[in-house]
């Protein structure tokens, strides 16, 4: 499978704990985008990378919450001093810079913080 | 910024005909895009809109106005298996934002 690898799948945290996700995206993919998505609502953005370079992050995040892309392939997502409210589905996409629009998503981190 | 407006449901018998709308505001306008998302699994690509127009993809169909800010997801001859939320959403420029999502149940 070359699809968008998410890991872990699933984590419960205390609240005060630092988590951290990793996320592969297609290996031909040079974009790559964090989401967070609650119960009920639309996958809500968090930051962009192009190649290893973050072109963008989401004013919402508060610094707590950090993205890198080290080499310009995997990501990882850190969350320190957990809150309830980060309670949600970590979602990871990738895409092709020029494409068709499409993002290609991973079947997510799912947080609970306690 | 960018926003986009979903119905947040719509109920339909299988075998019938659906729309789902979107209307957006954006700063700048790169095209449409439409994912289904069963519950407990990732968003799935269905269509890309980004010149006025009817798209179409075997049961599914996007049309984008680009002078009235406004599109629609067309679902033809309905199947249980469409039960699911929809959303669309648009690459602006740096980032890619979603609506808030359609929920679409079909009834038998």
């Amino acid at each position: 499978d070359t699809g968008v690898s998410q890991n872990p799948r699933h984590k419960i945290t205390k609240r005060g704990q630092n988590v951290t996700f990793r996320c592969d995206p297609i290996s031909e993919h040079n974009r790559l985008y964090w989401y967070r998505q609650t119960l009920g609502q639309g996958p809500e953005f968090l930051t962009y990378f192009q190649n290893e370079a973050q072109l963008e992050k989401s004013r919402l995040l508060s610094d707590r919450f950090s993205a890198e892309r080290p080499k310009g392939s995997f990501s990882t997502l850190e969350i320190q001093r957990t809150e309830q409210g980060d309670s949600a589905m970590y979602l990871c996409a990738s895409s092709l810079d020029p494409g068709p629009g499409e993002l290609f998503f991973g079947e997510g981190s799912r947080l609970t913080v306690l | 910024g960018q926003s986009l407006e979903q119905p947040s449901e719509v109920t339909a018998v299988e075998g019938a005909i659906v729309q789902i709308n979107c209307t957006y505001q954006t700063s700048g306008f790169y095209g449409l895009s439409w994912y289904q998302q069963h519950d407990g699994g990732a968003p799935t690509f269905l269509s890309y809109n980004a010149l006025d127009g009817l798209e179409e993809t075997g049961r599914f169909s996007s049309f984008l106005s680009r002078s009235d800010s406004y599109g629609y997801l067309l679902l033809q001859e309905l199947q249980m298996k469409d039960s699911a939320s929809y959303f669309c959403a648009s690459p602006g420029g740096q980032n890619f934002v979603f609506g808030p999502g359609t929920r679409l149940s079909v009834l038998p």
